[in-house]
C-alpha cells in the first residue's frame, strides 16, 4: 500500500459546480497536511496548509482533515476554469526540514466554461 | 524576480551521457530540495540540503549525485543516464522550519525536463 493514495482522475466539472479532492493516507504519524496545485507545465504551488484534524477555509477553498480516518479532503467552491489544474496532496510528520514531505499523485482537474 | 530558477528547462541527451542541472533561490531559504516527477505526475523527493548540509538522501542511484556550493544553490548532477532517469526535475526551498518558519510551504521552481533517448 502506497503512503498516500489520490484518485488520478481526469475529474472534469461544470463552471460553478463544487469541486471535491481527497486523499487517503496510511502513516498515522502525519500531523502536517497541505494541498498544492500545479499547472501544465509549471511547477507545484502550495493552496492550503492545515495541522492537525480540522477544517481551513481561503476564500473558494475549504480543507478537511480526519485524522481518525486518515483521510484529507479539498472542496473548491463555484469552481472556475482557472481551477483547471493538477491538485496534489501532501503531508509531513514534523513540521521541520529535516523531515520529507509525501505528496499524493494528483488529481487532474479540468473546469469546463 | 523569479524566486526559484533552474537551468535548462529542457534538456535531450543520449543514454550514458553525464548532465547537470542547476538550481537557484533568492529568498534566502535555508532548504533546497531536488524532486523527481514521473509520466504519472508523481512527485518524489531526492534529496534536500539545508544550510549546504545534505539532510535526505532518498533511494536514488548513486549516479545521481547533488552538490551544494551555498545555500542559494543546488545543483544536480547525473551520471550515465538511463532511459528511465527521463522525468521533470524540480528544485524547491523553504524557509527554516526549525525556527517557527512554514516548512511546508515549499516553493517550486519551473522544473526540468530530462529525456533520455
Amino acid at each position: 500500500q502506497k503512503e498516500v493514495e489520490q484518485d488520478p482522475g481526469p475529474l472534469s466539472v461544470p463552471e460553478g459546480a463544487i469541486v471535491s479532492l481527497n486523499c487517503t493516507y496510511s502513516n498515522s504519524a502525519f500531523q502536517y497536511f497541505m494541498w498544492y496545485r500545479q499547472y501544465s507545465r509549471k511547477g507545484p504551488e502550495l493552496l492550503m496548509y492545515t495541522y492537525s484534524s480540522g477544517n481551513k477555509e481561503d476564500g473558494r477553498f475549504t480543507a478537511q482533515v480526519d485524522k481518525s480516518s486518515k483521510y484529507i479532503s479539498l472542496f473548491i467552491r463555484d469552481s472556475q476554469p482557472s481551477d483547471s489544474a493538477t491538485y496534489l496532496c501532501a503531508m509531513s510528520r514534523v513540521k521541520t526540514s529535516y523531515d520529507k514531505v509525501i505528496f499524493g499523485p494528483g488529481t487532474s482537474l479540468s473546469v469546463i466554461p | 524576480d523569479t524566486a526559484v530558477s533552474q537551468t535548462p528547462k529542457y534538456l535531450v541527451t543520449q543514454m550514458g551521457n553525464d548532465k547537470s542541472i542547476k538550481c537557484e533561490q533568492n529568498l534566502g531559504h535555508d532548504t533546497m530540495y531536488w524532486y523527481k516527477q514521473d509520466s504519472k505526475k508523481f512527485l518524489k523527493i531526492m534529496f534536500s540540503y539545508n544550510n549546504k548540509e545534505l539532510i535526505i538522501n532518498e533511494t536514488v542511484p548513486n549516479r545521481f549525485s547533488p552538490k551544494s556550493p551555498d545555500k542559494a544553490h543546488l545543483n544536480l548532477h547525473i551520471n550515465s543516464l538511463e532511459l528511465g532517469d527521463s522525468a521533470v526535475y524540480f528544485c524547491a526551498s523553504s524557509p527554516p522550519g526549525t525556527s517557527g518558519g512554514d516548512q511546508e510551504t515549499q516553493y517550486f521552481g519551473p522544473g526540468t525536463r530530462l529525456l533520455v533517448l
